[in-house]
């Protein structure tokens, strides 16, 4: 299976603090995705590494790749409220299947 | 414009009805997917489609067929609804070749009573 696992399943910060979010996944991937989902919205695509990638911004979000330990690390800094929301990644592998996600982690972001 | 659409975005029925869910995307993109959202969150695929294949999960039962009338559109149609189905819905699409990078709509909540 391709689906990834996030850790923690939940995490509590204060605004202005640096949330991190790890994923790990069990079979060779092209890329991992990582996503969004607002309370009561649909998932938003946030930032995609390639297998080739080891680091990737953009913005205040930062994502690591290691494929020899299969994980990947999503960094929020500087985190606002408005980061609250369900964070979940995505590794994709080679062929066609679709993308199969795991439960997130859920941030919640205290002003 | 929105990219990916869906309706209705709330739908309440009995136990045993019949009921669709539509979608539809505007992003010329030549996949569409189904995903299924439990209340603990959990975010399972039922179906992915494009006009040569038809990927379905094993798990989802037959009462669950998607009907896509062009590449724009994927709906979702569910047989003699039960209290199990009740969740949210959510209709995605991607482009088959390059990073696989989903669009999601922003889905459907179904509650069986």
């Amino acid at each position: 299976s391709q689906q990834g696992e996030e850790d923690p399943q939940a995490l509590s910060i204060q605004e202005g603090e640096n949330a991190t979010m790890n994923c790990s996944y069990k079979t060779s991937i092209n890329n991992l995705q990582w996503y969004r989902q607002n309370s009561g919205r649909g998932l938003v695509h946030l930032i995609l590494i390639r297998s080739n990638e080891r680091e990737k911004h953009s913005g205040r979000l930062r994502v690591t790749l290691d494929t020899s330990k299969k994980s990947s690390s999503l960094l929020i800094t500087a985190s606002r409220a408005a980061d609250t929301a369900s964070y979940f990644c995505a590794p994709r592998g080679s062929g066609n299947t679709p993308l199969v996600f795991g439960k997130g982690t859920r941030l919640s972001v205290i002003a | 414009d929105t990219a990916v659409s869906q309706t209705p975005k709330y739908l309440v029925t009995q136990m045993g009805n019949d009921k669709s869910i539509k979608c539809e995307q505007n992003l010329g993109h030549d996949t569409m997917y189904w995903y299924k959202q439990d209340s603990k969150k959990f975010l399972k695929i039922m179906f992915s489609y494009n006009n040569k294949e038809l990927i379905i999960n094993e798990t989802v039962p037959n009462r669950f067929s998607p009907k896509s009338p062009d590449k724009a559109h994927l709906n979702l149609h569910i047989n003699s609804l039960e209290l199990g189905d009740s969740a949210v819905y959510f209709c995605a699409s991607s482009q088959r070749t390059g990073t696989g990078e989903l669009f999601f709509g922003e889905g459907s909540r179904l509650t069986v009573l």
